[in-house]
């Protein structure tokens, strides 16, 4: 059971644009939700992170959107740039449990 | 450098076999975590250690183990190695949940 649902797969926007990328959740035992970039042959850095008692999070141009009632919550980077382009995964953990559930990730890429 | 170090980088090995890899925490961490990371399933957690004990267990198969030594440093074995079983393993560790920092992984390749 995939407990935590990320799109789209892949992501193509020109420079300058705006990328958005959704994540939904099913466990409501969740209250911690990290966005993780990895270049290739790295492994994941966290990126920015949210709690449920906010809304929205930015930092820099990257800005965390959360929805509790919906339980989704998405990225949005702002002015992006050919350094940009990664893949992104979204993650949850808690009730109890520090293993974060990773969503499948998003390759996004960003055309000069 | 992330300041958690994954050894070794690369390994191939038949199928059957076993093999060991290596992870030391960040300096102060507590927890190391290990993940899978594959092309169909992506990244899926596989077990957690905290101060040497076993803390938690996500999809972590039977041919599977870890162990985490006084030192905090830890060691994920796999056994009776499957062509399936190629993939990036990463090492993480935390001093709360919410810190987590990733190492460089291991990838592995099961011929």
């Amino acid at each position: 059971q995939q407990q935590v649902k990320q799109s789209p797969q892949s992501l193509i926007v020109q420079k300058g644009g705006i990328p958005i990328i959704n994540c939904a959740y099913e466990n409501t035992a969740f209250d911690y939700f990290p966005w993780y970039q990895q270049f290739p042959g790295k492994g994941p850095a966290l990126l920015i992170a949210i709690r449920p008692d906010v809304s929205e999070k930015k930092e820099g141009r990257f800005t965390i959107s959360f929805n509790k009632s919906a339980k989704q919550f998405s990225l949005h980077i702002m002015d992006s740039q050919p350094g940009d382009s990664a893949t992104y995964f979204c993650a949850a953990n808690g009730g109890g449990a520090d293993g974060l559930t990773f969503g499948k990730g998003t390759h996004l890429i960003i055309q000069p | 450098d992330s300041g958690v170090t994954q050894t070794p980088k690369h390994l191939i090995t038949a199928t059957g076999q076993r093999v060991t890899l290596r992870c030391s925490p960040r300096s102060g961490d507590l927890s190391v975590y290990w993940y899978q990371q594959s092309l169909d399933q992506g990244l899926q957690f596989l077990i957690q250690y905290y101060n040497g004990e076993e803390r938690a267990k996500g999809n972590i198969l039977e041919r599977f183990s870890a162990q985490q030594f006084p030192d905090l440093h830890s060691e994920l074995n796999l056994s009776s190695l499957e062509l399936g079983d190629s993939a990036l393993y990463f090492c993480a560790s935390s001093l709360r949940r919410d810190g987590y920092t990733f190492g460089s992984g291991t990838r592995l390749t099961v011929v």
